[in-house]
Order: structure tokens, then sequence, then C-alpha cells
């Protein structure tokens, strides 16, 4: 079964610093990976996948993420943090051999002023 | 384009009461799923769907039904409600599994 793991509870960062929020996967088949935001009260957004190609992935608001094989890893970058970047930030993976997505546990981001 | 709607946004049940959470979707999608979000616990998949007709289950999937009978909705029922069961659950949808998900607002569940 496919696992996500996102070993930060929360990041800090201050506004106009490069925003990292980590995330790992573990998957028996190719894996297709997600990033999503969740603002207070409100279900989760999309910001971007990876499924093939580019190890480089440009998404919504600026952020981006990198894909490693080697490390299995996909974290979640924005270069320049804006306070309004504070949300819950859900790493996901789908292994190729299942309809199934796994969520991680989540990243409080807070950007500080 | 209202996208996912789910009703009602909150409730509070007793222990052993049943009740469905209802999940519509407007964007012709084939894949819905079911998630409860916990703290501390992320998301955690309970059944989904990848067509009319055709349901499976998730990672949690105990104390929980659903059904596809259209394209459009896939309501999750829960059958004797357990204190356990309090949480937020979130109906999702996409064309396919491997398309970005639609998220609804959730229903805030709180069983006494």
């Amino acid at each position: 079964a496919q696992s996500v793991a996102q070993p930060e509870d929360q990041v800090n960062v201050a506004e106009g610093n490069p925003l990292t929020v980590k995330c790992t996967y573990s998957v028996s088949g190719n894996p297709y990976l997600f990033w999503y935001v969740q603002y207070p009260n409100r279900g989760l957004q999309f910001l971007l996948k990876y499924i093939t190609g580019d190890n480089l992935v440009k998404g919504s608001y600026g952020f981006e993420a990198e894909f490693n094989k080697s490390q299995t890893s996909f974290h979640l970058k924005k270069p320049s943090a804006l306070v309004s970047d504070s949300a819950l930030y859900f790493c996901a993976v789908r292994d190729g051999g299942n309809n199934r997505l796994a969520f991680g546990k989540g990243n409080q981001v807070v950007v500080i002023p | 384009n209202a996208g996912v709607t789910q009703t009602p946004k909150f409730q509070v049940l007793k222990t052993g009461q049943s009740m469905t959470l209802q999940c519509a979707q407007d964007m012709n999608h084939e894949y819905m799923s079911w998630y409860r979000q916990d703290p501390g616990m992320g998301l955690r998949l309970i059944h989904y769907s990848v067509g009319a007709g055709i349901t499976d289950q998730g990672e949690v999937p105990n104390g929980y039904n659903v059904s596809r009978s259209t394209t459009e909705d896939f309501p999750l029922r829960l059958l004797s409600a357990a204190p356990s069961q309090t949480s937020v659950y979130f109906c999702a949808s996409s064309r396919q599994v491997n398309q970005p998900q639609h998220f609804g607002d959730g229903t805030r569940l709180s069983i006494l």
C-alpha cells in the first residue's frame, strides 16, 4: 500500500523568504504525486501534480515541486512566501497499480509578516 | 457551476443513530471518493468509486456504506453512529483518479 510522510507539523517562514514543505512517499509501482492546500473551514484545493516527465513541476500561485525518484521525495517550494500562503498543505500519492489516493498528515505553514 | 456539493454542513447525532451524508457533483466526473479528516491524522480514504455502479473500500471503511447509482451522486451512510466517527467528512470528485480532485466544503459531524 502507498503512504506519504510529511515530517514537520508546522513550518514557520518570514514573508519574502523561500518556503519549503517536505514530502516523502512509498509506493510499489510508479508514483503519481499531488499537492493540495486547505484554508480554514474549506475543502482542499489542488496546487500541482507529477505524473511523468520533467522532475520540476510548476503549479498554482507560484508554487513548484521537485520529484526526486532516488530520494522518493516530492518537496513543495515557493521562492518568496506571502502572508496569504499561511494554510495547511497536504501531499498525496497514488500507486500506479490501484485507484486509491493516500494523503499525508499535512503541514501547517505560518508566514510571519 | 456548483462543483461538489455536500449536505448537511453540520450535524449532531446520538450514538446508535444512522444518517446519510449527501454528495453531488455537476462536472460529469467518473471518480468520486469520501475522506475523513481528524487532527494529526490527515485525510483518510473511506470509500471510493470509479464510476456508476462501482464502489470499493478505502483505508477506513468499517461502519460506513456507499452506493453509486448515478454519476452525479455518491452518498455516505453511517449505519450505527459511534463517538469515534466524530470527524469532518469530505467528498471529492475527478475525471479519473490521476486528475486533480475537486473537494466539497465538508460536513462536520459530532456524535454524542
